[in-house]
């Protein structure tokens, strides 16, 4: 059964410093999802991604984060300068379509831990 | 706005006894609703959905789950608990206004007890 990838799975860095987090949706999904799960806290939505632009960010979303669909295969989260409260659990997920009926496919998530 | 309430953040219960945890929501508009489950070191699977059909929604692993407007609830239930069922149950909304986000609870860890 196809199935979300992220790499890596765990993630550590020194405040300030960028970090790339990456994902690979099912291959003939097309929207695209970041989510984060700061420990104790609920699962937040943060961005979705269509057709190589953002669909939807949440207010997390800040300058600070990007997303990138650089190949066929790969979707990317990036932190220019990452803060202490970034850490967190972040899950890549991926949908065939939008309507809010959709499955959407999560990936097993990368632990990032800024010191 | 839309919101998801896991009524119990741990609930235990004997191998091959019911499972119940508790799920309420909040929508402004007509919802889909979805359990997933997470194991250890795994991504969040999709036990269940429901969409706007049958109002009982079974799902995989023996799990059902119904939606009960009138409660805002949507409560998941397993008659006979299994050792593998032990796992992290997130109480997921999706509102029907267009957002492209999933609005989770904050989870309940099953426990089974031999």
């Amino acid at each position: 059964e196809p199935e979300v990838t992220q790499t890596p799975s765990h993630q550590v860095t020194q405040m300030g410093q960028e970090v790339i987090l990456r994902c690979v949706p099912i291959s003939n999904h097309l929207y695209f999802y970041w989510y984060r799960q700061i420990l104790g806290q609920k699962v937040e939505f943060l961005v979705s991604f269509y057709n190589n632009e953002i669909s939807e960010k949440s207010e997390i979303f800040d300058d600070q984060f990007s997303v990138e669909r650089p190949d066929g295969s790969n979707f990317t989260l990036k932190i220019r300068s990452t803060k202490l409260e970034d850490s967190a659990m972040y899950f890549c997920a991926s949908s065939e379509a939008r309507n809010r009926q959709e499955t959407q496919y999560f990936g097993p998530g990368t632990r990032l831990l800024v010191l | 706005a839309q919101s998801v309430t896991q009524l119990d953040s741990h609930v235990s219960v004997s191998e091959g006894t019911p499972v119940l945890l508790r799920c309420n929501y909040s929508s402004s508009y007509s919802p889909s609703l979805f359990w997933y489950v997470q194991h250890p070191n795994k991504g969040l699977q999709l036990l269940l959905k429901y969409t706007s059909a049958a109002t009982l929604v079974k799902g995989i692993n023996g799990f059902e789950a119904e939606f009960k407007k009138s409660e805002t609830s949507f409560h998941l239930t397993k008659p006979s608990a299994h050792m593998s069922d032990a796992a992290e149950y997130f109480c997921v909304v999706r509102s029907g206004g267009g957002a492209d986000g999933l609005t989770f609870g904050k989870g309940t860890h099953l426990i089974i007890q031999p």
